[in-house]
């Protein structure tokens, strides 16, 4: 059965480094997503991606965020200068139509 | 305040036995309603969905029920087993387009009781 696919499992970082969380979509999804969850916490949307274009963001997804489609199958989350609460789980989901949103793993970004 | 939220934060259940989760939300304007399970360390794994022009909807073991009234939505999981001990969480969407991000509720976390 198809999957997202993310790597790595578990980044480690210090305070105001660069790091790209990298995702693999579900082969033929149209739609993007980034998602976070704090440790305990809901699941919180952060932005989503139609045809090479953010098409929605939320207040978290500031200019410290950036997503890229650099490939036909890679989906990335670059975080330009990483702050301690950013801590966080990170899931990408894709969809094929409207809606149904299949997650992937997530990573564990930890910020010392 | 958040628009979706969860009446129970912990539900435990004998196998075997029925359990439901419920979920209230504040937009009448949501129209896309979810469910999903997850694991510790695992990502959310979709279960059901329903439209708000449906009020009822079953899958497998699963049962999704919307009150539009009162703006209440449940998930009925039958004849419970030790696999569906997980956090589940209902989620919405408030837009119209395909690209729309998932508003989630704060979770529940099922235990079910050998």
């Amino acid at each position: 059965e198809p999957e997202v696919t993310q790597t790595p499992s578990h980044q480690v970082t210090q305070m105001g480094q660069e790091v790209i969380l990298r995702c693999v979509p579900i082969s033929n999804h149209l739609y993007f997503y980034w998602y976070r969850q704090i440790l305990g916490q809901k699941v919180e949307f952060l932005v989503s991606f139609y045809n090479n274009e953010i098409s929605e963001k939320s207040e978290i997804f500031d200019d410290q965020f950036s997503v890229e489609r650099p490939d036909g199958s890679n989906f990335t989350l670059k975080i330009r200068s990483t702050k301690l609460e950013d801590s966080a789980m990170y899931f990408c989901a894709s969809s094929a139509r409207y809606n149904e949103q299949f997650f992937g793993p997530g990573t564990r970004l930890t910020v010392l | 305040g958040e628009s979706v939220g969860l009446h129970l934060p912990t539900l435990s259940v004998q196998e075997g036995d029925n359990s439901i989760i419920n979920c209230a939300y504040s937009n009448s304007a949501s129209d896309y309603f979810i469910w999903y399970k997850q694991e510790s360390g695992k990502g959310p794994q979709f279960i059901i969905d329903i439209r708000s022009n449906m009020d009822k909807r079953q899958g497998q073991r699963v049962t999704v029920l919307l009150n539009k009234t009162v703006k209440h939505l449940s998930l009925q999981i039958a004849a419970t087993q030790p696999g569906d001990s997980a956090v589940y969480f209902c989620a919405e969407n408030l837009g119209g387009g395909g690209a729309d991000g998932l508003t989630f509720g704060k979770g529940t976390h099922l235990i079910i009781q050998p």
